[in-house]
C-alpha cells in the first residue's frame, strides 16, 4: 500500500510559472525522496531530504519537509515545457529486516509552452 | 557508467508462454529491485535482492520468478501470466553511502499479455 499521497493529482501551468506539489505520508521516516518520470519511462531521482532537514534546494527545485505534519512539498520554479512529467514522492519503510521505498500516487505536471 | 539497462523494451506474450526480463547494472550496487507499474499508478515493489539474496518478496504470485545470477544481473522469469499482468516492469539498483541514498531506474520493459 502507498505510504505517500501527493496532491494535486494533476497540475497544468504555463511556462515560467512555479509548480508546487505536496506529499503526505503515514509513518515515521528516515528520509523522503522525490522522483520524476517521463511518460512510460524509468524514474529519475531528483532530491532527497532527511528527517532532520526542513528545506533543501537543488537548482530550480526546492523541497520542504514537515515531520510534525508528515508532509513534504516540491517546488519547481520558472517551469519549462521539459518539466512535463509525473512526480512521485517516496519514503523508506523497514520491513522484515530490509528497507524498501514506497511511492506516493504521484502528481502529473503539464507545463504548457 | 551510471546506467541500468533493461531488455527487452517491449514484450508481447501469450498466457502459455515462458519469457524472461533482464536487468543489468555495472555501478557496483548490491541492492536491486523489481517494480511493476500500471498506467497512471505509482511503481509497486515486487522483489528486493540484497547482495544477490532475495530479501523482500511482496507476496508476488509464483508465475513471477526472480533470479540474481551475480551482482550485476537481475532476471525476472515469467510463466503462465494473465492479461492483468500487462504493465511496465521497472528494475532499479540502489546506491547508499554517507548522506546519499538513490535508486537508479532502468527504462522499463513494457509487457503485454494476450
Amino acid at each position: 500500500s502507498q505510504q505517500g499521497e501527493e496532491d494535486p493529482q494533476a497540475l497544468s501551468i504555463q511556462e515560467g510559472e512555479n509548480a508546487t506539489m505536496n506529499c503526505s505520508y503515514k509513518t515515521s521516516i528516515n528520509n523522503l525522496q522525490w522522483y520524476r518520470q517521463n511518460s512510460g519511462r524509468g524514474l529519475v531521482h531528483l532530491i532527497l531530504i532527511r528527517s532532520n532537514e526542513r528545506e533543501k534546494h537543488s537548482g530550480r527545485l526546492r523541497v520542504t519537509l514537515d515531520t510534525s505534519k508528515k508532509s513534504s512539498s516540491l517546488l519547481i520554479t520558472a517551469s519549462r515545457a521539459a518539466d512535463t512529467a509525473s512526480y512521485f514522492c517516496a519514503t523508506d519503510l523497514y520491513q522484515g529486516g530490509s528497507e524498501k521505498l514506497v511511492f506516493g500516487k504521484g502528481t502529473k505536471l503539464t507545463v504548457n509552452p | 557508467d551510471t546506467e541500468v539497462t533493461q531488455t527487452p523494451k517491449h514484450l508481447v506474450m501469450g498466457m502459455t508462454n515462458k519469457k524472461s526480463l533482464k536487468c543489468e547494472q555495472h555501478m557496483g550496487h548490491r541492492a536491486m529491485y523489481w517494480y511493476k507499474q500500471k498506467a497512471k499508478k505509482p511503481p509497486e515493489l515486487m522483489f528486493v535482492y540484497s547482495y544477490e539474496k532475495l530479501s523482500i518478496n511482496e507476496s508476488v504470485p509464483s508465475r513471477f520468478s526472480p533470479e540474481c545470477p551475480n551482482s550485476s544481473l537481475l532476471n525476472l522469469h515469467l510463466h503462465a501470466l494473465q492479461p492483468e499482468d500487462s504493465a511496465l516492469y521497472l528494475c532499479a539498483s540502489r546506491f547508499r553511502q554517507d548522506l546519499s541514498d538513490t535508486q537508479y531506474f532502468g527504462p522499463g520493459t513494457r509487457l503485454t499479455v494476450l
